[in-house]
């Protein structure tokens, strides 16, 4: 397996743009976390899906970010007008949280990050 | 809600040398805990995880942790640092609700 792929890798774009990153999970997957890393505030959680459900969107910072999952392979999360301040690096991560045989049960697999800079 | 506390930011240590990397957490039910390792420029990835089976865990490239319920810890160790292993580490912890809560992350520096 390819392991979580995300992309792009790296984005430059300034302020007001409207900025869209992509991630693929494991397949077989059926969670999936967006987090965020910066050195101020360490990595948080944005949201988490479940089946493709958002179940909990409570990490999201404010309505200029929007996350969706339209089926298991796929998720996007958006930044409509980006800041500076969301200048960091987001991850998204897939896991197992049922017990699926073959899968390892409640185990989190991080992407390569998507490093965004906003000027 | 669960957190987890990681004491030091920092830690230095010679190639050959104990590696001792401290994490205390915080949950009101039985926990997860995790421990990840982060290189440059890339994403998180397990080293272990405690899921209420065997209180010392070992996992990849010869880290192993132990849980201890009465001092709320689960602190990672490895006998042997090599220059490979410097990284920055997170500790982590979920419970019923499968989100993982970090730690704020231990930088390890190994010198030659």
């Amino acid at each position: 397996d390819a392991g979580v792929i995300q992309s792009p890798r790296h984005e430059v774009t300034e302020m007001g743009q409207e900025v869209t990153l992509r991630c693929k999970p494991i397949s077989g997957h059926n969670s999936l976390f967006w987090y965020r890393q910066t050195m101020m505030r360490g990595l948080e959680l944005l949201i988490y899906f479940n089946n493709n459900v958002p179940i909990d969107d409570s990490g999201m910072p404010e309505d200029r970010f929007s996350a969706k999952m339209p089926n298991a392979s796929f998720s996007t999360l958006k930044i409509q007008p980006s800041e500076p301040r969301d200048s960091a690096v987001y991850f998204c991560a897939s896991s197992c949280i049922s017990q699926f045989i073959d899968c390892p049960y409640n185990e989190q697999f991080f992407g390569p990050g998507t490093r965004l800079t906003v000027l | 809600a669960q957190s987890v506390t990681q004491l030091g930011s920092h830690v230095s240590v010679s190639e050959g040398a104990l590696v001792l990397l401290r994490c205390n957490y915080s949950s009101s039910v039985p926990p997860y805990l995790f421990w990840y390792v982060q290189y440059p420029n890339q994403g998180l990835q397990l080293l272990l995880k405690y899921t209420s089976a065997a209180t010392l865990v070992k996992g990849i490239n010869g880290f192993e942790a132990e849980f201890k319920k009465s001092e709320t810890s689960f602190h990672l160790t490895k006998p042997s640092a090599h220059m490979s292993d410097a990284a920055e580490y997170f500790c982590a912890v979920s419970t019923y609700d499968y989100k993982l809560s970090f730690g704020a992350g231990t930088t390890v520096t190994v010198r030659a």
